[in-house]
């Protein structure tokens, strides 16, 4: 299995729900990594998994909670969101300690916040 | 930290000409450029990398080229078709073993028929 897969494809909440995003990859990968893109923009980097161990926190706001719950599943847990959230959620996935490898991105999941 | 610049932000061009999106970067230390494609609603999708001990990279119509001197990396397309309409992204690793990618702001890329 050669991709990384994300659920739900779209989701709408308002700002008082709680949700959550899944993403996954059976390429023996150690790295995850979940982006956030907005339209006509690059992806922007959130948070950096390594070993399952939560590496880099780019300074997101704690609405937004990342888990990992083994090296193939990644999640990303919403609450009290705000309506500038909205946007395409980005998964990747790679090797690290390897002198920089390739990402793969996940389809995405575009999230509207009302 | 890394910052990447990408030009031109739009580029059309006829079927069959040749297309070349360049970048620059500020990290002397960053070691591996990939170039994403990103078709509308579609994931970022890896067309190319390379590595700072290499200079250029080919694989069919598509070649990168690096020069680490310069620190500006860029993308030549050649024999455009129409499904090469895309927005591409340039990205550049911090050096900090967790492939950090810092991407460049995107180019839109039109091949008329």
């Amino acid at each position: 299995d050669t991709e990384v897969t994300q659920t739900p494809k779209h989701l709408v909440m308002g700002m008082t729900n709680k949700k959550s995003l899944k993403c996954e990859q059976h390429m023996g990968h150690r790295a995850m990594y979940w982006y956030k893109q907005k339209a006509k923009k690059p992806p922007e980097l959130m948070f950096v998994y390594s070993y399952e161990k939560l590496s880099i926190n780019e300074s997101v706001p704690s609405r937004f909670s990342p888990e990992c719950p083994n090296s193939s599943l990644l999640n990303l847990h919403l609450h009290a969101l705000q309506p500038e959230d909205s946007a395409l959620y980005l998964c990747a996935s790679g090797s690290p300690g390897q002198g920089a490898d390739t990402q793969y991105f996940g389809p995405g999941t575009r999230l509207t916040v009302l | 930290g890394e910052n990447v610049e990408q030009h031109p932000s739009t580029l059309s061009v006829q079927e069959g000409d040749s297309a070349v999106i360049k970048c620059t970067y500020s990290d002397s230390a960053s070691n591996y450029f990939p170039w994403y494609k990103q078709e509308l609603g579609k994931r970022p999708q890896l067309i190319i990398d390379i590595r700072s001990n290499v200079g250029e990279k080919k694989d069919q119509r598509i070649a990168v080229t690096l020069n680490k001197t310069a620190k500006h990396f860029s993308l030549h397309i050649t024999e455009t078709q129409p499904e090469d309409s895309a927005v591409y992204f340039c990205a550049a690793s911090e050096n900090t073993g967790f492939q950090k990618l810092v991407f460049g702001t995107g180019t839109r890329l039109l091949v008329s028929p």
